[in-house]
């Protein structure tokens, strides 16, 4: 049992170019979160996701895409990154309305966009 | 959305001494969730405390939901409790689905 895995756990981007971040979860949760962390701030949750094939917007969602084709992925994309998204990204998954309420978190991905 | 406050910002320790960390939130919760993350940016469960008062070892957390606070307490503090605490409350609301994170305590416990 892994709980919540991100990949990869390093990136460095140029201004521009793409990449998707990974979250897997095998605790067959419902709900699974991207959040973003920048230097002495909490977590912003940028969107999340209330089941297989849902998605819905937080509160940054700007230049970032989601995906949930499965249930336990849920797929963070850049399509043009920027150096304002450099940050430390983190998933999240909980179990969902009639099950463990509590949220756990992935290990996070350091991202620097130059 | 709701709003989270956390005091104080900073907090400088000595190994064995205790401490308090408040957490207040602008409305109605039905979820509440405490955080350590380390020094090495990893974000430790510490409580799932909608209500109530919970303990695990020299930690203990209380929630009082309808005064709209939440105490951390660190007991007979150690050099390893440094790091940021969060604290992360989640609206009643219809529709809410998230966690909101405060901006956290920074501990530093010197030995």
């Amino acid at each position: 049992n892994a709980g919540v895995t991100q990949t990869p756990k390093f990136r460095v981007l140029k201004t521009g170019q793409s990449m998707t971040l990974l979250c897997a979860q095998d605790m067959n949760h419902e709900y699974m979160y991207w959040y973003r962390q920048d230097p002495g701030m909490g977590l912003r949750l940028i969107h999340y996701s209330v089941g297989e094939g849902t998605t819905a917007k937080g509160e940054v969602p700007d230049g970032y895409n989601v995906s949930r084709l499965k249930k336990q992925n849920f797929l963070l994309g850049l399509e043009s990154a920027a150096p304002s998204q450099t940050s430390v990204y983190f998933c999240a998954s909980r179990g969902g309305l009639l099950s463990n309420d509590e949220q756990y978190f992935g290990p996070g991905t350091r991202l620097t966009v130059t | 959305g709701i709003q989270v406050e956390q005091s104080p910002p900073d907090l400088i320790l000595q190994e064995g001494a205790n401490s308090t960390l408040r957490c207040n939130f602008s409305d109605s919760v039905n979820n509440l969730q405490w955080f350590h993350q380390n020094p090495w940016g990893q974000l430790i469960n510490l409580f799932y405390i909608p209500s109530g008062t919970k303990q695990n070892g020299r930690l203990s957390a209380t929630t009082v939901a309808t005064e709209r606070y939440s105490l951390l307490y660190i007991s007979s503090s150690q050099t390893t409790d440094s790091g940021v605490y969060f604290c992360a409350p989640r609206y009643s609301g219809a529709g809410s689905y998230q966690l909101t994170f405060g901006k956290g305590t920074k501990l530093s416990v010197i030995p």
